[in-house]
């Protein structure tokens, strides 16, 4: 049972480009979330899904698009990379059974946009 | 929407004594508080959680109280140990909603 897992867990990127990160979780959660780590600011929600076929948008969505085909996967996109997204980028899942349930954090991807 | 504030954003304390972290929320509906541990380069993890139909849980050296009427939860380490330094962030959470993060506070833990 491996969790939540992410990959790359690191890349560096030029202004423009494009990437997809990819979050798997093996605990057959409903909910699944993005968000950026930045010094000082915590962590901020750029997109959710409640469910497979679904997504939302979250706090800081800008420049970023996101995809949940299957149950398991939850892929984030940066369509064209820039400086500020620069960040480390956390998914988390979680159950829900009618009561609030905690998040499962994966261990990150740091990413560089140079 | 929710919004939590966290305080203090670093403390420092002597090995063996206490810390606690407070934080706010604003919104009411909010019924589910969730701490998180983060140690330099590593993953959130949930240390403890607190559902809002009780006012205090225990879990070894960590607690958390919550008061509902005032708005806000504490975090309260006894006994602290080095390995206790980390990033710590609270959260709100309304069933249905999204969670909202505190901005986190960096506790050191000197020998």
């Amino acid at each position: 049972n491996a969790g939540v897992t992410q990959t790359p867990k690191f890349r560096v990127l030029k202004t423009g480009q494009s990437m997809t990160l990819l979050c798997a979780q093996d605990m057959n959660h409903e909910y699944m979330y993005w968000y950026r780590q930045d010094p000082g600011m915590g962590l901020r929600l750029i997109h959710y899904s409640v469910g497979e076929g679904t997504t939302a948008k979250g706090e800081v969505p800008d420049g970023y698009n996101v995809s949940r085909l299957k149950k398991q996967n939850f892929l984030l996109g940066l369509e064209s990379a820039a400086p500020s997204q620069t960040s480390v980028y956390f998914c988390a899942s979680s159950y829900m059974d009618g009561s609030n349930q905690p998040q499962h954090f994966g261990d990150g991807t740091r990413l560089s946009i140079l | 929407g929710e919004n939590v504030e966290q305080h203090p954003s670093t403390l420092s304390v002597q090995e063996g004594d206490s810390a606690v972290i407070k934080c706010t929320y604003s919104d009411s509906a909010s019924n589910y508080f969730p701490w998180y541990k983060q140690e330099l380069g590593k993953r959130p993890q949930l240390i403890i959680d607190i559902r809002s139909n009780v006012g205090e849980k225990k879990d070894q050296r960590i607690a958390v109280t919550l008061n509902k009427t005032a708005k806000h939860f504490s975090l309260h380490i006894t006994e602290t140990q080095p390995e206790d330094s980390a990033v710590y962030f609270c959260a709100a959470h309304n069933y249905g909603q999204n969670f909202v993060f505190g901005p986190g506070t960096r506790l050191s833990v000197l020998p």
